[in-house]
């Protein structure tokens, strides 16, 4: 059984660029989140998909969007991005009703906005 | 909202003594609690959850944690730290009730010095 992943590890963008990051759930989770972890900062909670529709959304502008596909996996997608965007990207997956008590995370996109 | 605060930034501590990462929440209500483990360039691994039932946790590692809900803390232990274990760690929340995200702590980073 594969773990989460992510793809790509590594990405640099231009301000006002737009960028996708991708998520490939562990087998038979068919809830993923995504969170963004700022430089030294704790992650913090940007949204959740559940059945390919979104199921709770943090304090995060619509210039950040998601989709998941019938497969479970993920995207995210940001648009004109900007320098403070620069962070760390996890995307969790979890088993269908465990979504409250268990979660497993990707190993993260590094996203560096010059 | 729920709020994570993690007391200490960061923590060196010789090799073979004992640690405690200290860790409080916000709410009095009944809640979910987890202690991650975030080693470099890598995702968050988790180390041990409180739901319900026994305050004290144990998880991998030889970590352990104890839940005290009349002083909303819930700080990790372990009796003799090894080399292995420097890494960044952070404690979550999640309101079963209302939440399908995770409040996460800002951190602690653990400096094990041999």
């Amino acid at each position: 059984e594969t773990g989460v992943t992510q793809s790509p590890t590594h990405l640099i963008k231009t301000r006002g660029q737009q960028v996708t990051l991708r998520c490939s759930s562990q087998s038979g989770h068919n809830t993923v989140s995504w969170y963004q972890q700022a430089l030294g900062q704790g992650p913090q909670f940007i949204f959740q998909y559940y059945r390919e529709e979104e199921n709770g959304r943090g304090n995060f502008p619509p210039r950040f969007s998601g989709l998941q596909f019938p497969n479970y996996s993920s995207e995210l997608n940001v648009n004109a991005l900007e320098l403070d965007d620069s962070a760390l990207y996890l995307c969790a997956s979890s088993l269908p009703g465990t979504m409250n008590t268990e979660a497993f995370f990707g190993q993260g996109t590094r996203l560096t906005v010059v | 909202a729920q709020s994570v605060t993690q007391l200490d930034s960061q923590v060196p501590v010789f090799e073979e003594a004992p640690v405690e990462l200290r860790c409080n929440y916000s709410s009095s209500v009944s809640v979910y609690l987890f202690w991650y483990v975030q080693y470099p360039n890598q995702g968050l691994q988790l180390l041990l959850k409180y739901l319900s039932g026994s305050t004290l946790v144990k998880g991998i590692n030889g970590f352990e944690a104890e839940f005290n809900k009349s002083q909303t803390s819930f700080h990790l232990r372990k009796p003799s730290v090894h080399i292995s274990d420097t890494a960044e760690y952070f404690c979550a929340v999640r309101d079963p009730n209302t939440g399908n995200q995770f409040y996460f702590g800002t951190g602690t980073s653990l400096t094990v010095i041999p």
